[in-house]
């Protein structure tokens, strides 16, 4: 099975709205971590955010959030007013406690002037 | 945020040839490093682990033979792919492990040719 799954392979938002990228994870695991990385067409992967599994507030960072969902396991990355220089490839990953990080597969966002 | 430097950030090369990817982290120490390799349109695919002083642990159908690794300091950690060849092409990333929530940051890739 997936450990992390991203069903949308591709989003288009319109300048300056908000979007809602999603992300699934699977662990039975008790202690992990959750992280978003934007990647553009340069390549680089850029790290967003960072979510434990204890912590008790979601995260934020600036225009992004994390809408952790603990029971449903989800860990969704909402980016508000979003911006042209947005456009770019979005990897969900996670930590299960001391092991690697695994990746999603990626959903590409596109913004819409 | 972190800096983690790659180099080279374009290589390309003859089959046959060795060629070797340098990864630093510039403003913090990292025990461990991932080299990543991404191929189009596609996720990044973990090859290694490296952990500073130590054999890298590689991952299920990486060639520990043909993809050296060596993390001789708390800042630098090397990818060598030897023999290099066409298969080989594609862009390998590293990322380093910093602080306690243990977020790995990038370097920018290298994009490997080899004809």
């Amino acid at each position: 099975a997936q450990k992390i799954t991203q069903t949308q392979p591709g989003m288009f938002v319109q300048e300056k709205e908000a979007v809602t990228l999603d992300c699934t994870y699977d662990t039975s695991d008790p202690s992990y971590g959750l992280f978003w990385y934007k990647q553009p067409s340069s390549g680089e992967m850029i790290f967003l955010i960072y979510q434990g599994s204890y912590d008790q507030q979601n995260a934020t960072e600036g225009r992004y959030s994390l809408n952790f969902q603990k029971a449903r396991k989800s860990a969704n990355l909402v980016i508000s007013a979003s911006q042209l220089g947005d456009s770019a490839m979005y990897f969900c990953a996670m930590r299960e406690g001391y092991q690697k990080v695994t990746f999603g597969i990626g959903t590409k966002l596109q913004v819409i002037p | 945020g972190a800096v983690v430097s790659q180099h080279p950030s374009r290589v390309i090369c003859k089959s046959g040839t060795s060629v070797k990817i340098e990864c630093r982290s510039l403003d913090f120490q990292a025990t461990t490093m991932f080299w990543y390799r991404q191929f189009p349109k596609q996720s990044l695919m973990l090859m290694a682990t490296s952990n500073e002083g130590s054999k890298a642990t590689y991952e299920q159908g990486v060639e520990k033979d043909k993809f050296l690794i060596n993390h001789a300091s708390l800042t630098l950690s090397t990818l060598t792919v030897t023999s290099a060849h066409p298969e080989d092409s594609s862009f390998y990333i590293c990322s380093a492990l910093r602080g306690a929530a243990e977020t790995q940051y990038f370097g920018p890739g290298t994009r490997l040719l080899v004809l």
